[in-house]
C-alpha cells in the first residue's frame, strides 16, 4: 500500500531534550511539508523540502529542524530550543501534475512535555 | 502569513440536513481546495477546485469558487454522522513555491 507514515504517534519530551519526529513515504513525491497544528490554529508550516538535500523554512521554523538525505524520509527534529512544543505534529508530500498541488497526509504524531 | 478564513468556525446539524462551509481568501489563486479532518488524524484530500471553475461535484459534496469575492464554499449534503470532522480549505497560489496557505478550518458535528 501506498502511503506516509508517521512515527511514533504519541512522543514525550523531557525539558532540554531534542526528539526526532520520523515521515516516510513510498508515493515516489518530490516535496514532503511537516505542519504543526494547535487547537484552534489551523495548520502552520514548519519546514518543506521541494527536492532532496534542499529545504526551507516556513513560517515557524525556529526551535526546529529537518534533513532530506532520502527521497522516502523527511525527519524533524524539535530541538531544545522550541520552547513550546506541545502540538499535533503533522507530515504532507506531494507531487504535483499539470501544475497543480494536492498533499497527502500522515496520521500524524503527538508531541507531549514532560 | 495570509491565511484562508473559513465560517463558521463549528456547525452543529441533525443527520440528513445539509452542511455548508464558506473559505474566503485575499490572493489570486491557481486552485482552491477541501481537505478533511477526523479527530486526531491526518487531513483528506476531497475536492479540487481550479480558478477557472465555478462548481465541482463530487458525491454529496458540492463546491463553488466565485474568484470576484474571492471565497469559496463546500456544501455536504444529506450530511451523515460520519461526516462529523474539520474541514479545511487551502489555497494554492501558483507563485507561492508550492506552499498551501490554509484556513482555521470548520468543526462539523452531525448529530444522529
Amino acid at each position: 500500500d501506498g502511503g506516509i507514515t508517521q512515527s511514533p504517534k504519541y512522543l514525550f519530551r523531557k525539558e532540554g531534550q531534542n526528539v526526532t519526529l520520523s515521515c516516510e513515504q513510498n508515493l515516489n513525491h518530490d516535496a514532503m511539508y511537516w505542519y504543526r497544528q494547535d487547537p484552534g490554529q489551523g495548520l502552520r508550516l514548519i519546514y518543506y523540502s521541494q527536492i532532496v538535500n534542499d529545504f526551507q523554512k516556513g513560517d515557524i521554523a525556529e526551535g526546529y529542524s529537518v534533513s532530506r538525505e532520502k527521497k522516502e524520509s523527511f525527519p524533524l527534529t524539535v530541538t531544545s530550543a522550541q520552547k513550546n512544543p506541545t502540538a499535533f505534529y503533522l507530515c504532507a508530500s506531494s507531487s504535483p501534475s499539470g501544475g497543480e498541488e494536492t498533499q497527502y497526509f500522515g496520521p500524524g504524531t503527538r508531541l507531549l512535555v514532560l | 502569513s495570509q491565511q484562508g478564513e473559513e465560517d463558521p468556525q463549528a456547525l452543529s446539524i441533525q443527520e440528513g440536513e445539509n452542511a455548508t462551509m464558506n473559505c474566503s481568501y485575499k490572493t489570486s489563486i491557481n486552485n482552491l481546495q477541501w481537505y478533511r479532518q477526523n479527530s486526531g488524524r491526518g487531513l483528506v484530500h476531497l475536492i479540487l477546485i481550479r480558478s477557472n471553475e465555478r462548481e465541482k461535484h463530487s458525491g454529496r459534496l458540492r463546491v463553488t469558487l466565485d474568484t470576484s469575492k474571492k471565497s469559496s464554499s463546500l456544501l455536504i449534503t444529506a450530511s451523515r454522522a460520519a461526516d462529523t470532522a474539520s474541514y479545511f480549505c487551502a489555497i494554492d497560489n501558483a507563485g507561492n513555491n508550492r506552499k498551501l496557505i490554509w484556513g482555521l478550518g470548520t468543526s462539523l458535528a452531525v448529530n444522529p
